[in-house]
């Protein structure tokens, strides 16, 4: 059984590019949730989705955008990208209505120059 | 929102001692505290979680305590061994499962384990 698998796990951008990260869930998990790790800090939550829609959303800009495919997989979006984007971006699944936690994908290495 | 402090940011002890790291949090609604182990470069994995209808829990040399009134919970690791060397983060959330389920984690504690 597959985990949480993510593409590519590692990516070099110039400022100002767009990026695209993809997530594909554990089996059976039909949520998706996107975390922001900075070098040294904790994950921070960007966003959710759930039935290909963005059900929250953390205090990111909207450079950062998001979509769900209906085989519950996802993707990442970032324009305009900022030195400050440079970053470990996590992927974590879940299933809607089931009382245990994520898994974590093992995360895209991002960094803008 | 959540906010989520995490003491101390690093913390260095012998091999066989105990190693205790704490959090607090600012929201009542949250009731599900992880904790999560990570090495260098890889993910995060879910080492242990208390929910708010238990004080402690305990698994093998791992145990967290919580104390709701205050908001406060800990993570002890007793007879600790090298290869608990590692980033260790602890989180609050509403339950999993929910449509407002998302962890806020604290910044995590660099436990470094000396043979």
């Amino acid at each position: 059984d597959a985990g949480v698998t993510q593409s590519p796990t590692h990516l070099i951008k110039t400022r100002g590019q767009q990026v695209t990260l993809r997530c594909s869930p554990k089996s059976g998990h039909d949520t998706v949730s996107w975390y922001q790790q900075a070098l040294g800090q904790g994950p921070q939550f960007i966003f959710q989705y759930y039935e290909e829609e963005e059900r929250q959303r953390g205090n990111f800009p909207d450079r950062f955008s998001g979509h769900q495919f209906p085989n519950y997989s996802s993707e990442l979006n970032v324009n305009a990208l900022l030195l400050g984007d440079s970053a470990l971006y996590l992927c974590a699944s879940s299933q809607d209505n089931k009382n245990y936690g994520y898994t974590f994908g093992s995360g895209t290495r991002l960094t803008v120059v | 929102g959540e906010n989520v402090e995490q003491h101390p940011s690093t913390l260095s002890v012998q091999e066989g001692d105990s190693a205790v790291i704490k959090c607090t949090y600012s929201d009542s609604a949250s009731n599900y505290f992880p904790w999560y182990k990570q090495e260098l470069g890889k993910r995060p994995q879910l080492i242990i979680d208390i929910r708010s209808n238990v004080g402690e829990k305990k698994d093998q040399r791992i145990a967290v305590t919580l104390n709701k009134t205050a908001k406060h919970f800990s993570l002890h690791i007793t007879e600790t061994q090298p290869e608990d060397s590692a980033v260790y983060f602890c989180a609050a959330s509403t339950p999993p499962g929910g449509s407002n389920y998302k962890l806020t984690f604290g910044k995590g504690t660099l436990l470094t384990v000396n043979p």
